[in-house]
């Protein structure tokens, strides 16, 4: 059972280049999530997404953009990425309220 | 690698020596609460839960305490063992209206266990 798993691990970008992360779930779950680690910030929640179809704006969306045409699948798109998207990105399912996020190891995204 | 430890908190314990991680909330409704480890290199790994009827819930060697008076939330670990050295976070939620399970973190607790 591979859980949540997130591709690519590492990418490098220049400035203004545009990228899709990629993410897939195994678990049959409703919800899934794209948050952002930065050091000494925790993690923030860029988009969310609670069905196939839907998504909404978390925390911090500006200069992300998403997508879930599937159930399993959940997109992150960069459209012109900058320095200050540098960071580690996480994506994170789960079935319903009150249940446990699950989360992938990650995307390491630097951006020159 | 990831930085993921600049100004967070630090606790460093003796192996064997039981830990305690303690977490503020600031969200009065917020009545599920979740902690979470994380290795270098790794996503968050799910520990145990709790939601807002109970104050104390049990694992295996983890005991999580809520005190929902003064929104303080803590994490036991008992026999403390080198492969326990990690990020802890906590998390809390609101399910209340549209929450959809989001969470909202802490900024996390560096553990460091000694042989």
């Amino acid at each position: 059972n591979a859980g949540v798993t997130q591709t690519p691990k590492f990418r490098v970008l220049k400035t203004g280049q545009s990228m899709t992360l990629l993410c897939a779930q195994d678990m049959n779950h409703e919800y899934m999530y794209w948050y952002r680690q930065d050091p000494g910030m925790g993690l923030r929640l860029i988009h969310y997404s609670v069905g196939e179809g839907t998504t909404a704006k978390g925390e911090v969306p500006d200069g992300y953009n998403v997508s879930r045409l599937k159930k399993q699948n959940f997109l992150l798109g960069l459209e012109s990425a900058a320095p200050s998207q540098t960071s580690v990105y996480f994506c994170a399912s789960s079935g319903r309220d009150q249940q446990p996020q699950h989360f992938g190891d990650g995307t390491r995204l630097s951006i020159l | 690698g990831e930085s993921v430890g600049l100004h967070l908190p630090t606790l460093s314990v003796q192996e064997g020596d039981n830990s305690i991680i303690n977490c503020a909330y600031s969200n009065s409704a917020s009545d599920y609460f979740i902690w979470y480890k994380q290795e270098s290199g790794k996503g968050p790994q799910f520990i145990i839960d709790i939601r807002s009827n109970m104050d104390k819930r049990q694992g295996q060697r983890v005991t999580v305490l809520l005190n929902k008076t003064v929104k303080h939330l803590s994490l036991q670990i008992a026999a403390t063992q080198p492969g326990d050295s990690a990020v802890y976070f906590c998390a809390e939620n609101n399910a209340g209206g549209t929450s959809y399970g989001k969470l909202t973190f802490g900024q996390g607790t560096i553990l460091t266990v000694h042989p």
